[in-house]
């Protein structure tokens, strides 16, 4: 079984450029959230895709923005890259249906903008 | 607006000894608790998770208490071990995608 995998692990951009990260989510998963976490802080949910389709989304303005493909994957891109944007980005995937609630996360891709 | 709220940063415990980490919550509408440990440079793991409808869930060396009136939720390991030292977050669900996350107790055991 492949956990959830997510690239590039570390990353450094500069203030008004742009980012894509990767996730790809665990075998039978279906489901996959991106979550932010600030150094000190705990995970905040960005947004949920589920079938190719963004389920919810938290409290982040619309220049973070996300994709899911047929095979689950999932893209989170960030426009117009702002100091604060700087954290570590985790990617969670789970499966539908009757469980513990249970999120299995990725590694993280670290991003520093300067 | 800090909706789950681990209101100890740290926690030094010395080994064998039981280890309580604790979090407050203020939503009556969240469904769901768990709790995640966290190792340097990994992503957060699973622990263990509790329903709104239980006040205890055990396994193994863990168990989560929940007490609803109080909107509060503890996490007991017994007996800790140092492997046990990482961060612990708590985390509450409200329906099925959003999970709102503490902001973490490092827990330290000390051999």
């Amino acid at each position: 079984e492949t956990g959830v995998t997510q690239s590039p692990t570390h990353l450094i951009k500069t203030r008004g450029q742009q980012v894509t990260l990767r996730c790809s989510s665990q075998s039978g998963h279906n489901t996959v959230s991106w979550y932010q976490q600030a150094l000190g802080q705990g995970p905040q949910f960005i947004f949920q895709y589920y079938r190719e389709e963004e389920n919810g989304r938290g409290n982040f303005p619309p220049r973070f923005s996300g994709l899911q493909f047929p095979n689950y994957s999932s893209e989170l891109n960030v426009n117009a890259l702002e100091l604060d944007d700087s954290a570590l980005y985790l990617c969670a995937s789970s499966g539908q249906g009757p469980n513990t609630g249970e999120l299995f996360f990725g590694e993280g891709s670290r991003l520093t903008v300067l | 607006d800090q909706q789950v709220k681990q209101n100890s940063p740290s926690l030094s415990v010395q080994e064998g000894r039981i280890s309580i980490l604790n979090c407050d919550y203020t939503n009556s509408m969240f469904d769901y608790f768990l709790w995640y440990k966290k190792y340097p440079a990994e992503g957060p793991t699973f622990l263990i998770s509790i329903s709104s409808i239980k006040d205890k869930n055990e396994d193994g060396r863990f168990t989560v208490f929940l007490n609803k009136s109080a909107k509060h939720l503890s996490l007991h390991i017994v007996p800790s071990q140092p492997g046990d030292s990482a961060v612990y977050f708590c985390a509450a669900r409200r329906g099925t995608y959003k999970y709102i996350f503490g902001t973490g107790t490092r827990l330290k055991v000390l051999a």
